[in-house]
């Protein structure tokens, strides 16, 4: 069964340091979603592609959080500089079209701790 | 605003024990309604959907959901619990339309005792 890749699983790194994530999606799938899930919360979605565009940034902290899919297959999320609240969990989904309709697919998450 | 709101942090069950989950939203549309379940380690998994017609929706593992827009409650159940339900288990809600995100509850820790 096809799955949503991500790496690192975890990832240590101290604060001001910068720090990348990969998301590989289910092939096929034409919407990425990075989400941030903060311990004890659920997740919030940082930033929403449709193809290589994105779709829905407004929860992305812009001045230190970047997001690509530069050829709408995978994608990296950058922290740089990381702060110690920038600490939580950081899932991709993705879904074969966007829309709620559209089950959303979820990889297992690179944990992020800051310190 | 579009909330949702998931009343219970913990619960903890025996195991065969039945198994009511909360949850509660507002939202100024209609809703499309989701429940997920997260176990350690792991990403999310659809356990269930709602969009629309029969109020009462089966998912996966056994579970099932009723909607009650009376209430803008979702409420996610199982007759029979095993230990491997362990985890936590959230509520999302989202609309109707060709875009629109999913906004996820707070989730609630499922434990089962033996």
């Amino acid at each position: 069964e096809a799955e949503v890749a991500q790496s690192p699983r975890y990832k240590i790194t101290e604060k001001s340091q910068a720090v990348a994530f990969w998301c590989d999606p289910i092939s096929g799938h034409a919407t990425l979603y990075w989400y941030r899930q903060i311990l004890g919360q659920g997740p919030e979605l940082l930033v929403q592609f449709q193809d290589e565009s994105v779709v829905d940034d407004s929860q992305l902290p812009k001045d230190r959080f970047s997001a690509e899919r530069l050829k709408g297959v995978d994608s990296t999320l950058k922290i740089q500089p990381a702060e110690l609240g920038d600490s939580a969990m950081y899932l991709c989904a993705s879904s074969i079209r966007q829309g709620s309709s559209y089950e959303q697919y979820f990889g297992p998450g690179t944990r992020l701790t800051v310190t | 605003a579009q909330s949702v709101t998931q009343p219970d942090i913990h619960i903890t069950v025996s195991e065969g024990a039945s198994l009511e989950l909360r949850c509660n939203y507002s939202y100024g549309a209609t809703p499309y309604l989701f429940w997920y379940v997260q176990s350690p380690g792991q990403g999310l998994q659809l356990l269930l959907k709602y969009f629309s017609g029969d109020t009462l929706v089966q998912g996966i593992k056994g579970f099932e959901a009723e909607f009650k827009r009376s209430q803008s409650s979702f409420n996610l159940r199982k007759p029979s619990v095993h230990w491997s339900d362990a985890a936590e288990y959230f509520c999302a809600v989202g609309g109707s339309g060709g875009y629109n995100k999913l906004i996820f509850g707070a989730g609630t820790r499922l434990a089962v005792h033996p």
